[in-house]
Parts: structure tokens; sequence; C-alpha cells
């Protein structure tokens, strides 16, 4: 089956623009995570969904970042006005929900600011 | 504060010689453990994890980790590693009470043939 899909892969913006990043989770998968992975750093949480419902933003850095989930599939990550400090891999994840279940990654969209 | 470290930047072993990958953390209560791995540009993709039961745990691709409960560390290992496992490697964990997980900063492994 089909993993994780996040698309655009790679996407270079100008300080000040507007970015969207999509994920397409695994069919089934009712909890959504977003994490934010700097050059040679592990991945920092940033946001959480079950189905539509956002319960968990502590991670997001600011209030430039918003995240949605209208319909408990695709997600959209968006960055307003961005900044050079943006530049990351955003990364997608989706599990069955439950604790103990683990994460499935998609492959991220590398965001570079310039 | 909530953390995991990997104290080791890069391991370097020999093709056909065991590999062991160090991970230690400090959360609260009893978390899950989770190792992944991420190949050049690529997402993490999902080795093994610890939630309860047995200390020593068998993964993906021969892998397996070993969750010590005293020292807190729940080590990676392979008996005998394939030039293929290079690749960056996460320990991550994961609160009882929350839902994202801790991830350390990576070790990147380098099997030579």
């Amino acid at each position: 089956g089909a993993g994780v899909s996040q698309s655009p892969r790679y996407k270079v913006a100008k300080r000040g623009q507007d970015v969207a990043l999509r994920c397409d989770p695994i069919s089934g998968h009712v909890s959504l995570f977003w994490y934010q992975q700097a050059l040679g750093q592990g991945p920092e949480f940033l946001t959480y969904f079950q189905n539509e419902a956002q319960l968990d933003k502590s991670g997001l850095p600011s209030d430039r970042f918003f995240a949605e989930r209208p319909e408990g599939s695709v997600s959209t990550l968006k960055i307003q006005r961005t900044q050079q400090e943006d530049s990351a891999v955003y990364l997608c994840a989706s599990s069955l929900g439950g604790t103990n279940q683990p994460q499935h990654f998609g492959d991220g969209t590398r965001l570079s600011i310039l | 504060a909530q953390s995991v470290a990997q104290p080791e930047d890069q391991v370097n072993v020999a093709e056909g010689n065991p590999l062991t990958v160090k991970c230690t953390y400090s959360v609260s209560g009893n978390p899950y453990l989770f190792w992944y791995v991420q190949y050049p540009n690529r997402g993490l993709q999902f080795l093994l994890k610890y939630i309860t039961g047995d200390n020593l745990v068998k993964g993906s691709y021969g892998f397996e980790a070993e969750f010590n409960k005293s020292q807190t560390s729940f080590h990676l290992k392979k008996p005998s590693a394939l030039v293929s496992d290079s690749a960056l490697y996460f320990c991550a964990v994961r609160p009882v009470a929350g839902t994202a997980l801790i991830f350390g900063k990576g070790t990147t492994l380098s099997v030579s043939s």
C-alpha cells in the first residue's frame, strides 16, 4: 500500500512569501504529526491531529505557522511571511492511533528560504 | 526537561562485525522507545519499538535493541553489519502521557567493506 506522501519535495521561496506544504497520510491512519528537521539534527515536533481535531500545537515556533486537516485526511502546513530560519525539512508522519503505534514518515519537504 | 541522547555522532564498523548504536533517555515514567533509520533525502523508516515485556526486541533487517531500565538505555544492535546498513539512525521516545516523539540528534553508521 502507499505510504505517507508529501508535496512538494522541494520548495524555494523568498523571505516574506507564504508557503503551503501538503501531507497525504496512509489511508485509515487517524493520527497525523508534523515535525521540523534542521540540518544535522533530529526531527522536532510541531503539531498533532487526531482525525480533524488539532490536539497539540505546542511545537509550532510562532504564530506564522498554521496547520489544518479539515476532513481528517490530507493535512496542510502553512508558513506565513517566511524567514530564513524557517529553512528546514518538514516531515509528516501518520499512525493508526494509540500511544504504542509507530509513526510512519513521508520523505519530507525541503524548504529553502532565500 | 525530557531528552534523548545519542552520544556518538558517528560509528564505524567493518562489514561482518557486530555493531552497536547507543541511546540513553531522560523521560519520566515508562516511555515507549523507538529506533528509526534515515537514508539520504528520505524520511524516517521505522525499525523497531519497545513497549513492555522482554528487554530484547527484534526488528527489521536483522536489527535488535536492548532495553535497560536501570541505565535508561535502549541501544541498537546487529550481530553482523552490512555495507547497506550505512545510514543515519535515530532513537526516539514517546512519553506515556504524550503523543509526540522526542528524537536524539542521530548517529551516522558507516559500514566499510
